[in-house]
């Protein structure tokens, strides 16, 4: 696709739910991340997918939080038993390559859990 | 872990000067990045350096020290509608992005 795509744009969910992101990269961009902005606050890395790597997941929050990458292209970020804290915009991410400095952020996902 | 390091705040008036601070430290460093981002919309690449020095691009320029751990951004000639948020992001080892907490700049008339 011409940009990064990301659904749903807003999400609404009880407390103690599971919900899944889901992000569409730019068409043959290896590389993809995940991101949370809570309101105010500078963007919180999540994982990082980079072609047939395994993917670094040093920035999950908690074992509640887990993505995958099908075929090297769509990204789902599940969390699950969601949690007042989870509320935030999640921003998906891509690039040609790790060492590419075209990094190209989708809209986000704004998440509030009630 | 990533320290990354810029004022929370700035104000400025229309047709003025601002410079942007980043200061970091991580563990390595494979490029440092400026992005804009206005309410509500999506990060947009500004600049990247990756050498030390000056890099300008129209009314915007960044600058790179990696011996000192120091960026700055310098928005030349304000307008209204750079009134945004500016993100300071660094490329560490491992290639991952680490970012600032951003910098919250108004343009007032």
């Amino acid at each position: 696709g011409a940009g990064v795509s990301q659904s749903p744009s807003n999400k609404v969910t009880e407390k103690g739910k599971d919900v899944e992101l889901r992000c569409d990269p730019i068409s043959g961009h290896t590389a993809l991340y995940w991101y949370r902005q809570s309101l105010g606050q500078g963007l919180e890395f999540l994982i990082y997918f980079q072609g047939n790597s395994a993917p670094d997941k040093s920035g999950l929050p908690s074992d509640r939080f887990s993505a995958e990458r099908t075929g090297g292209s769509v990204s789902t970020l599940t969390i699950q038993r969601t949690q007042q804290e989870d509320s935030a915009v999640y921003l998906c991410a891509s690039s040609l390559g790790d060492r590419d400095y075209g990094y190209t952020f989708g809209s986000g996902t704004r998440l509030t859990v009630v | 872990g990533q320290n990354i390091d810029q004022p929370t705040e700035m104000t400025a008036t229309e047709g003025a000067i601002v410079q942007i601070n980043c200061t970091y430290q991580t563990s390595g460093f494979n490029g440092l990045f400026w992005y804009q981002q206005h309410a509500g919309e999506a990060p947009t690449f500004l600049s990247y350096n990756v050498l030390d020095g000056l890099e300008e691009k129209g009314r915007f320029s960044s600058f790179l020290s990696r011996s000192k751990g120091y960026s700055y951004l310098l928005l030349k000639e304000l307008q209204m509608k750079d009134s945004a948020s500016y993100l300071c992001a660094v490329r560490d080892n491992d290639y991952k992005l680490s970012f600032g907490a951003g910098t919250t700049v108004t343009v007032r008339a």
